[in-house]
């Protein structure tokens, strides 16, 4: 069945360390996206993707960097320069400029500072 | 500018009450898309309905429905006779056939709505 993966489901980072979420699909789409969950906050735009080695920031980039080498990945490093990131992340994927498709969500990954 | 406003931050009912979700928007696009997406506690965004601009026929998928009125920019959603696997963060959103600014096929998510079934 296609679908995204997102792993590992909960991870958890020592202050200071860089760590890469990561998201995989097989549906053939070109657009992905990272999202980012706190409560009461909904979901924030990170970063997304249209098109394979092209990315554009969301609303709160800082601290976070992406790469789209391959159309099925899409990875998310948490740097030591995001000063909060304990916080769910979603990634999520849709056909590109399908404005009436909507997404196809990760079941998420829990990032815990300790 | 493009926006989603869920204003119910939670909701708390007793099983078999029915509960209205509400989702008020805002687009300058005159072709646009309207979605509701459940995320129960294992955190996965489910997808439970998509609307156009030009359909305002309302639907109803069992103890479900919808009702979409553009001249108040609203798009509800109610459930009937609740049950306690309803309980979930529910997130209407909206994607802009136009996309001022780059961001045609986005969706814009409104803050989500906590609804919780009591048995």
């Amino acid at each position: 069945d296609g679908g995204i993966t997102q792993s590992p489901k909960y991870l958890f980072r020592k202050e200071g360390q860089n760590v890469t979420l990561s998201c995989e699909q097989n549906l053939n789409h070109d657009a992905m996206y990272w999202y980012r969950q706190d409560p009461g906050q909904g979901l924030r735009l990170i970063y997304y993707s249209q098109i394979v080695n092209d990315f554009q920031k969301g609303d709160i980039a800082e601290g976070y960097s992406v790469s789209r080498e391959k159309k099925e990945s899409f990875p998310l490093t948490v740097t030591s320069a995001q000063k909060n990131p304990t916080a769910f992340y979603l990634c999520a994927s849709s056909i590109q400029g399908a404005t009436n498709y909507g997404y196809t969500f990760g079941s998420g990954t829990r990032l815990t500072v300790v | 500018a493009q926006k989603v406003t869920q204003a119910q931050t939670e909701i708390s009912v007793v099983e078999k009450e029915d509960v209205t979700l509400d989702c008020v928007y805002e687009t300058r696009d005159t072709t646009y898309y309207l979605f509701w997406y459940k995320q129960p506690p294992s955190g996965e965004l489910v997808f439970l309905i998509r609307r156009n601009s030009f359909d305002e026929q309302n639907e109803i998928s069992g103890r479900y429905s919808w009702n979409f009125q553009k001249s108040t920019s609203s798009f509800n959603f109610t459930i009937t006779a609740s049950q306690v696997v309803d309980s979930a963060v529910y997130f209407c959103a909206l994607s802009e056939a136009q996309g001022y600014g780059g961001s045609q096929g986005n969706l814009i998510f409104g803050k989500g709505t906590k609804l919780s079934v009591k048995p």
